[in-house]
């Protein structure tokens, strides 16, 4: 079983669109939570931190829940500019490694 | 401005035939690290290190070697390349502060081996 597990999608969706993306994790003991966006063929950069008690950038809300080991990153009112892989990211204390999920590919069309 | 460059972005090689590819931050971090991104299996760490002269193995070591001699560079060597490390490669650096764990990327090295 993969450490951090994503759905690779891809997922498409029509302009406006709510959409939801999940993550799993396998590591009880991880401590922190990210979703990094990567345009194609481009570096990944950071989005967003997940904070236990979820968090909010403008459209972007991301969630955590321990008991069930997953990661959530909703996107409300989608734009063509959201178009990309979304990769869920873990870092585990006692390995003191990042862990990066394979991503989930959004495409929003028009 | 604050970044992470790599060099070569493009490397077409044979098996074999040594390669160098040179990482370099200007952010002053203690922590670097060198990513191989295949399709289907995401984001894989072949080496990391947390400061100058300390260097670890992460998930996929095997074929490749690094350095870190400088706080600022973090080169990534490849002996003996052979076909199967045909790969999209990226280096990353952070400074672990707080919970502060954000990774910058370089821009990527695109490497094939024939």
């Amino acid at each position: 079983r993969k450490e951090v597990e994503q759905d690779p999608g891809p997922f498409n969706v029509p302009e406006g669109a709510t959409v939801a993306f999940n993550c799993t994790y396998s590591n009880s003991a991880s401590q922190s939570f990210f979703w990094y966006r990567q345009d194609c063929r481009k570096e990944p950069k950071l989005l967003m931190s997940v904070y236990s008690s979820g968090n909010e950038d403008g459209r972007f809300t991301a969630q955590l829940n321990r008991a069930s080991q997953y990661i959530s990153l909703l996107i409300r009112d989608s734009k063509l500019s959201d178009s990309a892989t979304y990769l869920c990211v873990v870092f585990s204390g006692n390995t003191g490694k990042l862990i990066f999920g394979q991503g989930t590919t959004l495409q929003v069309k028009p | 401005e604050a970044q992470v460059t790599q060099n070569p972005r493009y490397l077409i090689t044979v098996t074999g035939k040594k390669l160098t590819v040179t990482c370099s931050q200007n952010m002053n971090h203690e922590y670097m690290s060198w990513y191989r991104q295949d399709p289907g299996l995401g984001l894989r760490q072949i080496y990391y290190s947390m400061n100058v002269e300390v260097t670890d193995k992460g998930d996929v070591p095997e074929g490749y070697k690094v350095s870190r001699k400088e706080k600022r560079n973090f080169p990534l060597i490849l002996e003996s390349p052979s076909p199967n490390q045909t790969s999209l490669y990226f280096c990353a650096s952070s400074s672990p502060r707080g919970s502060s764990y954000e990774q910058y990327f370089g821009p990527g090295t695109r490497l094939t081996v024939t």
